[in-house]
């Protein structure tokens, strides 16, 4: 099992450009979250997904959206980007999902905003 | 709202030695679950451990423990016979209706 998948690995963006962090993963799970890890702060909710058609806001949804149309996959979309969405986002999943489970993360995307 | 304090940005440990790591929450959620994740150098979130907020008892993992405190909403890391490969960010997390939130982390240094 390859887990958790998230490219790219890296990417610079203008100002007003968009672009989609990708996310998959092989493990049949049934939920899907997106994260953000600004400098030396904790991970932020930005979505999440309990399953395919269904998503829902974490804590700081603004300026993002996402889709899950599929088990494996949950891109997360950036529209207008601005440099306050500097950061790593990490995509993580889980098997039955709740505040209990177990989240499998992917290795990040390191994102800048110019 | 939810919050999780992280009080001790870097901590350090001799090789071999015990150490603890602090985090406080805030939540007026009665069914919760608590976790402490390690992210090494490359990134990479694991989870460490996990605590039930209606379990009295701590949980442990093999050389790793926790000190739940649920009426002072303390929870804390305890690191027994510290190895160079537990160096990393410890990040304290607070989870409940299909929402998470981390603390600010605490880097731990571990010297031979």
């Amino acid at each position: 099992n390859a887990g958790v998948t998230q490219t790219p690995k890296f990417r610079i963006l203008k100002i007003g450009q968009s672009m989609t962090l990708q996310c998959t993963q092989d493990m049949n799970h049934n939920y899907m979250y997106w994260y953000r890890q600004d400098p030396g702060m904790g991970l932020k909710l930005i979505y999440y997904s309990v399953g395919a058609g269904i998503t829902d806001k974490g804590e700081v949804p603004n300026g993002y959206n996402v889709s899950r149309s599929t088990t494996e996959d949950f891109p997360l979309r950036l529209e207008l980007a601005a440099p306050s969405q500097t950061s790593v986002y990490f995509c993580a999943s889980s098997y039955w999902g709740g505040a209990g489970d177990t989240q499998y993360f992917g290795p990040g995307t390191r994102l800048t905003v110019l | 709202a939810q919050t999780v304090t992280q009080s001790q940005p870097e901590m350090s440990v001799q090789e071999a030695e015990t150490v603890t790591l602090s985090c406080t929450y805030d939540t007026s959620e009665s069914d919760y679950y608590l976790f402490w994740y390690k992210q090494p150098p490359s990134r990479q979130m694991i989870l460490v451990i996990r605590q039930e907020a209606y379990k009295q008892q701590n949980a442990t993992e093999n050389r790793f423990s926790v000190n739940f405190q649920k009426a002072a909403k303390s929870f804390s890391l305890k690191i027994s016979d510290s190895q160079l490969g537990d160096a990393a960010m410890y990040f304290c997390a607070f989870g409940a209706r299909n929402q998470f939130y981390f603390g600010t982390g605490t880097s731990l240094t571990v010297i031979p």
